[in-house]
C-alpha cells in the first residue's frame, strides 16, 4: 500500500516562496508526481521526479529523497492564480496514488 | 491534438440504480486510468484499461467495471449505487511505451451525485 502525508492547508503572499512537502511510503515506487488542481477543474501535471535531486521548471521546481520517502513543490514569485489545490502523487507499479492534497490560498 | 473528453458533466441517481460514465481519451493516447474523487479528498485509483484489457486496479469492489474500445475511448459502470459513491469521477489517458508514459492528462470529470 501507500501512505501520502501532505499539509491540508497553507496561506502565503502574492510574489513570495512557499514549499509544499510531502512525505510518502509505497511499494513499487517509479518517481512522484505533482499536479495541480483548481477548484471544479481537472488536475493538471506540474513535475515529475524519478531519481534524487531538483527538477526546476520555470517558477516550480520539485525535489524527491527517495531513501528518506520525502519530496517537496517550491513556488516562486507566487501569483494569485496559484491558488488552487496541488497533489503529491507517488506512481507505483501500475498507477499514481494521490494524497489528499494541500489547498494554497494566495492573498494579496 | 483534443484533450480528454467526459460525459456526462453532472448527474443524479439514487440509491440502488446503475450507472454509465463515457471517456474519450486524447488523440494518440491508448491508455485510460479512472479516479474517484470525494469532496476535499485526492483523486482515488478505481482502474486503468491498456489494449482492451483492465491493467491494474484499486481497493474498489467488483459493481465498479469498465470497458475499453478499439479507438481507446472508455467507460465506467457502476451497479448498485450507493450513497457513498457520491463524487467527481475522473477520467485520465496516457500514451503506454513513450518517455511520457506516466503522464496523464485528466479530463474535466463527471459529478455523481447519489440520493
Amino acid at each position: 500500500g501507500q501512505n501520502i502525508d501532505q499539509p491540508t492547508e497553507m496561506t502565503a503572499t502574492e510574489g513570495a516562496i512557499v514549499q509544499i512537502n510531502c512525505t510518502y511510503q509505497t511499494s513499487g515506487f517509479n518517481g512522484l508526481f505533482w499536479y495541480q488542481q483548481h477548484a471544479g477543474e481537472a488536475p493538471t501535471f506540474l513535475s515529475y521526479n524519478v531519481l534524487d535531486g531538483l527538477e526546476e521548471k520555470g517558477r516550480f521546481s520539485s525535489f524527491l529523497s527517495r531513501s528518506k520517502g520525502y519530496s517537496y513543490l517550491l513556488l516562486k514569485e507566487l501569483q494569485m492564480k496559484d491558488s488552487a489545490s496541488y497533489l503529491c502523487a507517488p506512481l507505483g507499479r501500475r498507477a499514481l496514488t494521490f494524497g489528499s492534497g494541500t489547498r494554497l490560498q494566495v492573498q494579496p | 491534438e483534443t484533450g480528454v473528453t467526459q460525459s456526462p458533466t453532472h448527474l443524479i441517481k439514487t440509491r440502488g440504480q446503475q450507472v454509465t460514465l463515457r471517456c474519450s481519451s486524447q488523440s494518440g493516447h491508448n491508455t485510460v486510468s479512472w479516479y474517484q474523487q470525494a469532496l476535499g479528498q485526492g483523486p482515488q485509483f478505481i482502474f486503468q484499461y491498456y489494449r482492451e484489457e483492465e491493467n491494474g486496479r484499486g481497493n474498489f469492489p467488483p459493481r465498479f467495471s469498465g470497458l475499453q474500445f478499439p479507438n481507446y475511448s472508455s467507460e465506467l459502470n457502476v451497479n448498485a449505487l450507493e450513497l457513498d459513491d457520491s463524487a467527481l469521477y475522473l477520467c485520465a489517458s496516457s500514451l503506454a511505451g513513450s518517455s511520457g508514459a506516466n503522464v496523464l492528462t485528466f479530463g474535466a470529470g463527471s459529478r455523481l451525485t447519489v440520493l
